[in-house]
């Protein structure tokens, strides 16, 4: 099946830094999505992303769908301690909702 | 988005035991889907769970291990059969968002099996 390779694994920061992680795929997707999930919760979508080279914001986070249809990245800027939590890029083919997850992001955020 | 509830939220099984977990959404949804993630790994589907008929297994996931019911629109069950260790994860249902190429996902449930 389709693959997802996300980098990096993990990420310690100051806070106020700004943070970059990417997704990319041997297959095309038609939509890209991130999410974060907090210890305990299921994971909360932060940004959609649904043509190629879009950019997107959503307050301090940034995404943009790759032009190949095969990368994403998202960036935080000036991160604060609440930014904690893994990150995870997910594609979608064809059926909405049925997703291919990469392995996630784990941001730590020191005060 | 929609409100996603899942029952139980948590439980500790013991193995060769089964344990179904229940996902009420607050709206209609046409899509659910069943995910599972074993401890510090990502996410991956078991199963589509389709209004009145039969699941969709991926790849790895067999309907014996992983029975799924969808009654209606707006709620679906996972049973987790015949448990070993190896099942203990977190389970998570999803649904379509109203664009539909969204997914949204419930809180999981957290299952150990001793």
């Amino acid at each position: 099946g389709q693959q997802l390779n996300q980098s990096p694994q993990s990420m310690f920061i100051q806070e106020g830094e700004d943070v970059s992680m990417n997704c990319t795929s041997s297959s095309i997707f038609n939509t890209w999505l991130w999410y974060k999930q907090d210890p305990g919760e299921g994971p909360v979508l932060l940004i959609a992303l649904y043509k190629a080279g879009e950019l997107t914001s959503n307050g301090r986070l940034t995404a943009q769908f790759g032009i190949t249809r095969k990368d994403s990245f998202l960036n935080i800027s000036a991160s604060i301690p609440s930014d904690v939590g893994i990150y995870f890029c997910a594609g979608q083919e064809h059926n909405a909702g049925k997703s291919t997850f990469g392995d996630g992001t784990t941001l730590t955020v020191k005060p | 988005s929609a409100v996603i509830s899942q029952k139980p939220s948590r439980d500790i099984c013991q193995r060769g035991t089964s344990l179904t977990i229940q996902c009420q959404v607050d709206s209609q949804v046409t899509m659910m889907f069943w995910y599972r993630q074993q401890p510090g790994q990502s996410l991956t589907l078991i199963a589509t769970a389709n209004q009145g008929s039969e699941a969709t297994y991926e790849s790895g996931f067999v309907i014996d291990k992983f029975p799924i019911s969808r009654p209606n629109l707006t709620f679906s069950t996972l049973t987790v059969s015949n448990m070993s260790p190896e099942d203990s994860s977190i389970y998570l249902c999803s649904v379509e968002g109203r664009a539909r190429t969204e997914a949204f996902f419930g809180q999981g449930t957290r299952l150990t099996v001793v």
